[in-house]
């Protein structure tokens, strides 16, 4: 199994600024996947993020919201760009722990708040 | 398209009940099926996975059996504690390299002493 730490583990945001949430994984990994939790609610793909290549993102999000950085196997970055409170959730990173389809592994998640 | 259906929860029991959480799913081919658990704050971890017809998966005394005549996957254990309370999410997968898993939207587990 893949180890995912997520960076921060919590924040409250003023309306209108940005945060950047990063994702650290123990392996290198091909794809890595952000995922947003509003509260109560079941998870919902943002994009998938390959290295080396733009992200994919999923209909109801855009690059300019949420711009990620893939630059090596192990790390990613997912900003959340001029929030609003309607942005708070949990968003949660995983990687596939093995071949096509295998078992996906969460990170911690970070705990957004925007005020 | 693609889908998984959970029972709507909250579901309340009491210590040592007997649970079950029904899931069942809509895909073409032939999906992994798996069951993750958030605790409260915490992040999803998984509980159990069946990747074939008929496979049990089974993990902290829950199991779920891989049932394609009737595409579930319920989940169940025998004796619930207090420590069991969480969000359980069914959710598949379809094979595919870079392909993100498909959730149902979760069920609460609350559990009294």
């Amino acid at each position: 199994s893949a180890v995912i730490s997520q960076k921060p583990s919590r924040d409250i945001c003023q309306r209108g600024t940005s945060l950047t949430i990063q994702c650290q994984v123990d392996s290198q990994v091909t794809m890595m996947f952000w995922y947003r939790q509003q509260p109560g609610q079941s998870l919902t793909l943002i994009a998938t993020a390959n290295q080396g290549s733009e992200a994919t993102y999923e209909s109801g999000f855009v690059i300019d919201k949420f711009p990620i950085s893939r630059p090596n196997l192990t790390f990613s970055t997912l900003t959340v760009s001029n929030m609003s409170p309607e942005d708070s959730s949990i968003y949660l990173c995983s990687v596939e722990g093995g071949g096509p389809g295998d078992t996906q592994y969460f990170g911690p998640g970070t705990r957004l708040t925007v005020l | 398209g693609d889908s998984v259906t959970q029972m709507e929860g909250p579901v309340t029991l009491s210590e040592e009940a007997c649970l079950t959480i029904n899931c069942t799913y809509t895909a073409t081919g032939y999906p992994s099926l798996f069951w993750y658990v958030q605790y409260p704050g915490e992040g999803l971890q998984l509980l159990l996975k069946a990747t074939k017809a008929d496979d049990k998966g089974s993990n902290k005394g829950f199991e779920a059996t891989y049932r394609k005549e009737t595409t579930s996957f319920h989940l169940e254990k025998g004796s619930v504690q207090v420590s069991d309370s969480a969000v359980y999410f069914c959710a598949l997968s379809l094979h595919q390299a870079g392909t993100a898993l498909i959730f149902g939207k979760g069920t609460t587990l609350s559990v009294s002493s």
